[in-house]
């Protein structure tokens, strides 16, 4: 079953924060996170095991919550590159190596 | 440089017919991955392959066929059996298990069956 992102989409203006959620029904062993440009291929953005610390990059950063199965991501002072839409992805680990994606969520930044 | 190619960009084919999509990396990454991409359903993993000749089927593998016979390649067929074969197909590859590692994806193939 594909995680649940929230919200489905949002719109910001330069600067402003966001946060994006990914809910699992299932016990994770990690969440990956991609970004997808319109009609490009996803990008990576990070990767949060179970038992792992917080990870950040540049002004995104995102949190593993592993007894709630859920995991969330925070742009911070969005920039209009922040465009595009973000994927999680769910690991259950074990004898199932593949991930599960999300829905996605819509990020539009404005000028 | 290092990456994944996939071709070709845009393919049209007529209801029916069997089409194969190319997928190629030398990274030197041992499972190689088949998404299908529809508007507002994310991305659906059809096959994948954690080492040479050796493949699983994913969640929506119906109507589908893969080959590993190379590291570096890793061929989707889309059968006349897929009813709804139009689409965006994705191919990825990690180092190592999906679940440790990143994937690197190719910049896809828009199949359109007419």
């Amino acid at each position: 079953q594909q995680p649940v992102q929230s919200p489905q989409a949002v719109i910001l203006r330069e600067g402003e924060d966001a946060v994006i959620n990914c809910s699992s029904s299932k016990a994770l062993y990690s969440v990956h996170w991609y970004r997808q440009k319109h009609g490009e291929a996803p990008v990576f953005l990070m990767i949060l095991l179970k038992g792992g610390e917080q990870k950040g990059h540049e002004k995104i950063s995102a949190s593993f919550n592993e007894k709630k199965q859920q995991s969330s991501l925070y742009l911070t002072a969005s920039q209009l590159s922040y465009s595009g839409t973000y994927f999680c992805g769910t690991g259950e680990g074990g004898a199932t190596n593949k991930l599960i994606f999300g829905t996605g969520t819509l990020l539009a930044v404005q000028p | 440089d290092g990456g994944i190619t996939q071709s070709p960009k845009y393919l049209f084919r007529k209801e029916g017919q069997n089409v194969t999509l190319s997928c190629e990396q030398n990274l030197n990454h041992d499972a190689m991955y088949w998404y299908r991409q529809d508007p507002g359903q994310g991305l659906r993993l059809i096959y994948y392959s954690q080492i040479v000749n050796d493949f699983q089927k994913g969640d929506i593998a119906e109507g589908y066929s893969v080959s590993r016979e190379k590291k570096e390649s890793f061929p989707l067929t889309v059968t006349s059996a897929q009813k709804n074969p139009t689409a965006f197909y994705l191919c990825a590859s990690s180092a190592g298990l999906a679940v440790l590692y990143e994937q690197f994806f190719g910049p896809g193939t828009r199949l359109t069956v007419l």
